[in-house]
C-alpha cells in the first residue's frame, strides 16, 4: 500500500441498511478525516480524528459514526442509510490537523 | 458564519493565463490551501500559503493577503490537462479546514 486507500470503490445500498466505508493509510499520519462531496456544495467534513483513540464531529455528523482504534484505519459507518446520504465520500489524512491533507480515491455511494 | 467564496466556473484558452480568486471570512486563520480536482477523482494538493505574498511553483502561483481575506491561484501557459476544479480551503482557529465549493476551469483549444 502506498498512501491512502478506500473500499469499496462504489456501492448501491438499500435504504435502512447498515454500511461501513473503509479507509486505510500507511503514511503514519496522526490525523484522519471523512468528507462527503455533493454537486455544488463542495467538501463537507463529517468526522475527524486528531490521533488514534480520539474522534470529533465535523459539519455534518448526523447519521454517521467513526472509530479510530489504531493509526492506520478510520472506518465510517452509516447505521441506517437514507437517500440523502447518496454522495461521494472521501477519506483524507495529514500529519497533524494543520498540515496538508492527502485524499483517498473516494467511495461513490447510492442509497435507494 | 464561516464562508469561502470562489467563482463557480471560468473559461480560458490553451496557452493563456488565468487567475482564480478566493475570498474568505473565517474564525481565525492558520493557512490557506489550493487543491486541484479532476472530474471523478480525488482532490490533490497544489499550494499552501500562511504568510502574505506570492508562492511560485512552476506554472502555478498562489497569492495571499490576510488583511483582505483574499487569495488567488494563477495558472500560466494553460494546458488542456489543467481543465479541472480548483478548491480553496482555509484552516480556522480550531484547525478545521473550511472548503470553498470550487471553481470549474474549462480550457478551450
Amino acid at each position: 500500500i502506498a498512501g491512502i486507500t478506500q473500499a469499496p470503490t462504489s456501492q448501491i445500498l438499500a435504504a435502512g441498511r447498515r454500511m461501513t466505508l473503509r479507509c486505510t493509510q500507511d503514511m503514519r499520519h496522526n490525523a484522519m478525516y471523512w468528507y462527503r462531496q455533493d454537486l455544488g456544495l463542495g467538501l463537507r467534513l463529517i468526522h475527524y480524528s486528531n490521533t488514534a483513540g480520539t474522534t470529533g464531529k465535523g459539519e455534518v455528523p448526523d447519521g454517521y459514526s467513526v472509530s479510530r482504534a489504531n493509526t492506520d484505519d478510520f472506518p465510517l459507518t452509516l447505521a441506517s442509510a437514507v437517500p440523502s446520504q447518496t454522495s461521494v465520500y472521501f477519506c483524507a489524512s495529514s500529519r497533524t490537523l494543520q498540515e496538508t491533507q492527502y485524499f483517498g480515491p473516494g467511495t461513490r455511494l447510492l442509497v435507494l | 458564519g464561516q464562508n469561502i467564496d470562489q467563482p463557480t466556473e471560468m473559461t480560458a484558452t490553451e496557452g493563456a493565463i488565468v487567475q482564480i480568486n478566493c475570498t474568505y471570512q473565517t474564525s481565525g486563520f492558520n493557512g490557506l490551501f489550493w487543491y486541484q480536482q479532476h472530474a471523478g477523482e480525488a482532490p490533490t494538493f497544489l499550494s499552501y500559503n500562511v504568510l502574505d505574498g506570492l508562492e511560485e511553483k512552476g506554472r502555478f502561483s498562489s497569492f495571499l493577503s490576510r488583511s483582505k481575506g483574499y487569495s488567488y491561484l494563477l495558472l500560466k501557459e494553460l494546458q488542456m490537462k489543467d481543465s479541472a476544479s480548483y478548491l480553496c480551503a482555509v484552516i480556522d482557529s480550531n484547525y478545521q479546514l473550511i472548503w470553498g465549493a470550487g471553481t470549474k476551469l474549462i480550457i478551450k483549444p
